[in-house]
């Protein structure tokens, strides 16, 4: 089936520093979003993308969809503490191809010190 | 708007015992979905429903029924729940699968322990 490579895993990084993370796949996606789940929550929607190339921001953050359509990455400038939780990506194939709606990679575990 | 509720928030159960998990939205979403998270593991769909009345297999549904005889609930049931269903359990639901309406909204989750 369809799968989607996030990473890092897990990122460890100081109160003020920039973060980026990435979802690839093997397969075209025709959306991409990232969600954000803060510990002891459901996952809340940051960014969504719907277009090859397309760059979108929401504040501190950053998205890309790449041209290729099999991958996105995600960019946090200037970290604060509120930032930390699991990031993930989530991608939708072509409504002509069966199977759900979104896959989701495994997560990015982001933990900052201040 | 309250957006996804999940009932209950925590349960124990000991192995063999039954129980039903409920998801409710007011927005008057098409499509809800049943998912479990383990660590490690990310999100992973269990069941979903395209509409009223209908449901179908994710990732993974093996050991769950779902039903979803009105709109805006979606229940999940463990018939006979196994410590492999340990994990926390998350309702979500989208308008439907074209891009700009496949936004998943997600409940803030039930923590299952089966023992």
């Amino acid at each position: 089936g369809q799968q989607l490579n996030q990473s890092p895993q897990s990122m460890f990084i100081q109160e003020g520093e920039d973060v980026s993370m990435n979802c690839t796949s093997s397969s075209i996606f025709n959306t991409w979003l990232w969600y954000k789940q803060d510990p002891g929550e459901g996952p809340v929607l940051l960014i969504a993308l719907y277009k090859a190339g397309e760059l979108t921001s929401n504040g501190r953050l950053t998205a890309q969809f790449g041209i290729t359509r099999k991958d996105s990455f995600l960019n946090i400038s200037a970290s604060i503490p509120s930032d930390v939780g699991i990031y993930f990506c989530a991608g939708q194939a072509a409504l002509n191809q069966a199977g759900t709606a979104l896959i989701f990679g495994k997560g990015t575990t982001l933990s900052v010190s201040s | 708007n309250a957006g996804v509720t999940q009932t209950p928030k925590f349960r124990v159960l000991k192995t063999g015992q039954s129980m039903t998990l409920l998801c409710a939205q007011d927005m008057n979403h098409e499509y809800m979905y049943w998912y479990r998270q383990d660590p490690g593991m990310g999100l992973r769909l269990i069941h979903y429903s395209v509409g009223e009345g209908t449901t179908a297999k994710g990732e993974v549904p093996d050991g769950y029924n779902v039903s979803r005889l009105k709109k805006q609930n979606f229940l999940l049931g463990l018939e006979s729940a196994a410590p492999s269903q340990t994990s926390v359990y998350f309702c979500a639901s989208s308008y439907g699968r074209a891009a700009g309406y496949n936004e998943q909204f997600f409940g803030p989750g039930t923590r299952l322990t089966v023992l």
